[in-house]
C-alpha cells in the first residue's frame, strides 16, 4: 500500500528558504518516479518538479527552475523539495505524488503541506 | 505556458449527464494523447479518474469517460450522483512538463 506523507511547511518570509520532505512507504523511489505538485488557495494544481526513478534526471516548471531543487534519499525513502528565494506567489499547499505512465500522471498523492510566504 | 481552459462551473440533476471541456494548444493537448482528469473534494488531494485521454484507473466507475479532438479534451459524467459534486481538473503532458486546467466546479442540483 503506497503512502506519502509531506512535512516541513510553514510561514516564511520572502527571499528565504524552506525544505519540504515526503516520507514514502509501499514503494521504492529507485523504481518509481516522483513529483511535487502545488495548489495555491482557490486555484488549480500546478506541476512543480519531477525526479526520474533511474539516473536522477529532474525536470522543473519554469516558475521554479533555478530556485527549487528536487532530490531524494534512497536509504530513508524520502523525497525532498528545497525551495530557495521564496516569493509571495509560492504560497500553496505542496503535494508529493507518485508518477504513473508516460503522461506523468499522479496516481498516489500525499495529504499536502502548507507553505505561506506573506507579502 | 498558460493553464488549460475549462468552464468555471457546470451543474446537473441526479441521473443526468454533464460534460466538461478542456481547451489547450497544439503544444500540449493537441500534441499528445496524455490527457488526464482529476476529481477533488474540499480539503482533499486530487484523485486521478481518467488517464491516457479515456482510460480509467481501477476502482473508478465507468460513469466517467474521456475523449479528445484536436486541442480540446472532454470529460463526461453520466448518471450524475451526489458524491460527484466537487472540482474537476484536466491535465496534459506538455513535453517535459505538465499543465493543469483552471478547474470546473460540478454541482449536483
Amino acid at each position: 500500500q503506497v503512502k506519502l506523507k509531506e512535512s516541513g511547511g510553514g510561514v516564511v518570509q520572502p527571499g528565504t528558504s524552506l525544505r519540504l520532505s515526503c516520507a514514502v512507504s509501499g514503494l521504492r523511489m529507485t523504481r518509481s518516479s516522483m513529483q511535487w505538485i502545488r495548489q495555491a488557495p482557490g486555484k488549480g494544481p500546478e506541476w512543480v518538479a519531477l525526479m526520474w526513478y533511474a539516473g536522477g534526471n529532474r525536470w522543473y516548471a519554469d516558475s521554479v527552475r533555478g530556485r527549487f531543487i528536487i532530490s531524494r534519499d534512497d536509504d530513508k525513502n524520502i523525497l525532498y523539495l528545497q525551495m530557495n528565494s521564496l516569493r509571495v506567489d509560492d504560497t500553496a499547499t505542496y503535494y508529493c505524488a507518485k508518477v504513473y505512465g508516460s503522461g506523468w500522471y499522479a496516481d498516489f498523492w500525499g495529504e499536502g503541506t502548507q507553505v505561506t510566504v506573506p507579502s | 505556458q498558460s493553464a488549460l481552459t475549462q468552464p468555471r462551473s457546470v451543474s446537473g440533476s441526479p441521473g443526468q449527464s454533464v460534460t466538461i471541456s478542456c481547451t489547450g494548444t497544439n503544444s500540449d493537448v493537441g500534441a499528445y494523447n496524455y490527457v488526464s482528469w482529476y476529481q477533488q473534494h474540499p480539503g482533499k488531494a486530487p484523485k486521478l479518474i481518467i488517464f491516457d485521454v479515456n482510460k480509467r484507473p481501477s476502482g473508478v466507475p465507468d460513469r466517467f469517460s474521456g475523449s479528445k479532438s484536436a486541442n480540446t479534451a472532454s470529460l463526461t459524467i453520466s448518471g450524475l450522483q451526489p458524491d460527484d459534486e466537487g472540482d474537476y481538473y484536466c491535465c496534459s503532458y506538455a513535453g517535459s512538463s505538465v499543465l493543469f486546467g483552471i478547474g470546473t466546479r460540478v454541482t449536483v442540483l
